[in-house]
C-alpha cells in the first residue's frame, strides 16, 4: 500500500540554523499538508498546499516557514532560523482529491530538536 | 483553541470487551470527522471517518457514532485487542469556508487493552 515518507526521521540543529524537512506524498495525491506536534500537546495544522501554492496556513506558519514542491514528488518544509520552541514532531500528510475524500494520510514524522 | 476535545486522557479495557472513546467539538462548521490511531514514534494512522450527514459508520471492529445536536462523537472498538493499545485522536474538518481542508485535532486518548 502506498505510503507517505519523510526524511530525516530525526534532525538536530542549533538555534538560528535553517532546516529543511522532506516529504514524499503518495504519488497520485494532489493536496499536501504539514502539521506539528510539540511534546505533550495536540497535533496542530501548519499549512496546506495545492497546485503549487499555499491554500491555507495557521498562525504558527509565520515568515520563518516556507513550503515548496520543487520537483513534482518532494514536498518540503523550510524553517529559516530555528528557535527552541520549534522543537516538535513534524508530520506531512496528503489527500488525493479533497472533493472526493477528506481522509488525510500521514507520514511517520520528523523529530526536530533545536538546541 | 479547544474546538475539539477528548476529555479522557487514558482508558484501560480488558481484552475482548468494548472500548469507547469520546470526542466533543464546538465548531458547528465541521462537517466531517475522523479517528486516527498513533503509536509512539509513528505518524497518525487513519482508522475511520464519518460525514456530518450520517450518524453512524462501521468498519469491521470499529464503529463511529455522531450526535450532531450534542456535538459529540464516539469510537467503539469491539472486541478490543491488545494490539489496539495506542493513542487515539479525534479530528474534525469542514468543507465550507475551508479552502485547505485543514484538520483540527483533539488531545488524544491513550487506550490500554489488557490481555
Amino acid at each position: 500500500e502506498p505510503e507517505v515518507t519523510q526524511t530525516p526521521s530525526h534532525q538536530v540543529t542549533q538555534m538560528g540554523q535553517e532546516v529543511i524537512l522532506r516529504c514524499v506524498p503518495i504519488s497520485n495525491h494532489l493536496y499536501f499538508y504539514w502539521y506539528r506536534q510539540i511534546l505533550g500537546q495536540k497535533v496542530e495544522f501548519l499549512v496546506s498546499f495545492y497546485n503549487n501554492e499555499i491554500s491555507e496556513k495557521s498562525e504558527i506558519f509565520d515568515d520563518q516557514f516556507s513550503v515548496e514542491r520543487p520537483d513534482g514528488s518532494n514536498f518540503t518544509l523550510k524553517i529559516r532560523s530555528t528557535k527552541l520552541e520549534d522543537s516538535a514532531m513534524y508530520f506531512c500528510a496528503s489527500i488525493r482529491d479533497r472533493t472526493l475524500s477528506y481522509e488525510q494520510y500521514f507520514g511517520p514524522g520528523t523529530r526536530l530538536t533545536v538546541t | 483553541d479547544q474546538q475539539v476535545k477528548q476529555n479522557s486522557p487514558s482508558l484501560s479495557v480488558q481484552e475482548g470487551r468494548i472500548s469507547i472513546l469520546n470526542c466533543d467539538y464546538t465548531n458547528s462548521m465541521f462537517d466531517y470527522f475522523l479517528w486516527y490511531k498513533k503509536y509512539p514514534a509513528e505518524g497518525p494512522t487513519f482508522l475511520i471517518s464519518i460525514s456530518s450527514i450520517k450518524d453512524k459508520n462501521e468498519d469491521g471492529r470499529f464503529t463511529v457514532f455522531l450526535n450532531k445536536s450534542a456535538k459529540h462523537l464516539s469510537l467503539h472498538i469491539v472486541p478490543s485487542q491488545p494490539g489496539d493499545s495506542a493513542v487515539y485522536f479525534c479530528a474534525a474538518g469542514g468543507t465550507t469556508n475551508n479552502a485547505g481542508n485543514m484538520l483540527t485535532f483533539g488531545g488524544g486518548t491513550r487506550l490500554m487493552v489488557k490481555p
